[in-house]
């Protein structure tokens, strides 16, 4: 299948910076790449829909000033968490589509932030 | 509100029997629903996907039931081998409407298989 690759795995930052995520789609070009967040033993929660190109579209409850989207090319999409609290230590994931193809989603590996 | 439910947090089969996991759903206007699998620390994996204009969907050991009356799914996987253990989840979208949606997930399931 197509591989989605995420970077990094996992982050451990101090509390008031910011982080930077980065998703690739490694052989397919991704029209739309979507960011969700997994808290302990829940289901993973939509967090926002970017497409190339464009504005991210955010789901409510979601402040789009602190979770920064940026998808400027059809491989690359970013999640900028910034001033991170501890509250915003969670499991990030991102996964990418190609709606052209009309492929299924595919995942990234993750990434576990922690704020201290 | 959880609009897509997976009630058994974790389920336990004997190698080489069935497994089946079952998900429901509120929102009608889902109308794709996919299976991912998921081992910690690592993104969902694809397994198998059924659009609501079918009611069975198989790929090799996987089959995914779908009954839009009842708004009701389940994943059968036989025989199960150990490397099925893992988190299942079920997800939903609705792509009658066009465009790209975001997927609604279930908690999951956590199936365990036992040698």
């Amino acid at each position: 299948g197509a591989v989605v690759s995420q970077h990094p795995s996992r982050v451990i930052c101090k509390s008031g910076t910011s982080v930077k995520i980065e998703c690739r789609s490694l052989d397919f070009q991704a029209t739309t790449m979507f960011w969700y967040r997994q808290f302990p033993k829940q289901s993973l929660m939509l967090m926002a829909t970017s497409n190339e190109g464009s504005k991210a579209t955010y789901e409510q409850g979601v402040e789009k000033d602190k979770f920064l989207i940026n998808h400027a090319s059809l491989t690359l999409s970013t999640l900028t968490v910034t001033s991170a609290h501890p509250e915003d230590s969670s499991f990030y994931i991102c996964s990418a589509q190609d709606l052209v193809g009309n492929t299924e989603a595919f995942f990234g590996q993750g990434t576990r932030l922690t704020v201290v | 509100d959880q609009q897509v439910k997976q009630n058994s947090p974790s389920l336990s089969v004997q190698e080489g029997r069935i497994s089946i996991l079952n998900c429901d759903y509120t929102n009608s206007m889902f109308d794709y629903f996919l299976w991912y699998k998921k081992y910690p620390a690592e993104g969902p994996t694809f397994l198998i996907s059924i659009s609501s204009i079918k009611d069975k969907n198989e790929d090799g050991r996987f089959t995914v039931f779908l009954n839009k009356s009842a708004k009701h799914l389940s994943l059968h996987i036989v025989p199960s081998q150990p490397g099925d253990s893992a988190v299942y989840f079920c997800a939903a979208s609705a792509r009658a409407g066009g465009g790209a949606d975001g997927l609604t997930f279930g908690k999951g399931t956590h199936l365990i298989i036992q040698p």
